[in-house]
């Protein structure tokens, strides 16, 4: 079945380490997103890509970097720059209709990241 | 800016019906949408409108817009414990190359069913 699989469920990182999220869909999409969720807070956009090897900043992308080398994948990667990463991170997907609205978005299970 | 807000909680019995709110600014919206997410669990789509819909209904589901008030609301008919979950209200422009179809979230509103 197609979907979103994000991996690994739960993530322990500790301080100064780099860590790294994974996000793949087989739905075919163009555009694909990074949220984080903190509790109380809704969602807030850390990065999104319309095509491949291309990505632009959300509203929270400081110390946390992407890459967009193939459509299928999107990982995040948390930096020793990001102070506060434990929260619960959403990877979501959906066509992209250029010049066009963007469909609704499709999200995976999440990746919930705690520090040791 | 750009805000959505929603009330935090509501609780209802099992077979009554329950209606979520939500208000948002931005009057450029083009799609508003209604995620549900259960615990430890990603974002489910529920449904969506376009904006020059007042009304969506899809089984239990009943959406309605004011665009005038920018309102939007989520009525769930004949609730059930297993609707026990936060939605989400969310609201995009849909255009590439402007806000590029970027979501903009509420807070969520917690929905517990008693039984």
């Amino acid at each position: 079945d197609g979907g979103i699989t994000q991996s690994p469920k739960y993530l322990f990182r500790k301080e100064g380490q780099n860590v790294t999220l994974s996000c793949e869909q087989n739905l075919n999409h163009d555009a694909m997103y990074w949220y984080r969720q903190d509790p109380g807070q809704g969602l807030r956009l850390i990065y999104y890509s319309q095509i491949v090897n291309d990505f632009q900043k959300g509203d929270i992308a400081e110390g946390y970097s992407v890459s967009r080398e193939k459509k299928e994948s999107f990982p995040l990667t948390v930096t020793s720059a990001q102070k506060n990463p434990t929260a619960f991170y959403l990877c979501a997907s959906s066509t992209s209709d250029l010049g066009g609205p963007n469909q609704p978005q499709h999200f995976g299970d999440g990746t919930r990241l705690s520090i040791l | 800016g750009e805000d959505v807000e929603q009330s935090l909680f509501l609780s209802v019995r099992e077979g009554d019906s329950s209606v979520i709110n939500c208000t948002y600014t931005d009057s450029s919206s083009t799609y508003l949408y209604w995620y549900k997410q259960e615990p430890g669990a990603g974002l489910q789509l529920l449904t969506y409108i376009f904006s020059n819909m007042d009304m969506k209904q899809d089984q239990r589901l009943t959406v309605l817009l004011n665009k005038k008030d920018k309102h939007l609301s989520l009525r769930i008919a004949d609730t059930q414990t297993g609707d026990s979950a936060i939605y989400f209200c969310a609201e995009s422009h849909g255009n590439y190359g402007g806000s590029q179809g970027n979501l903009i979230f509420g807070k969520g509103t917690k929905l517990s069913v008693k039984p």
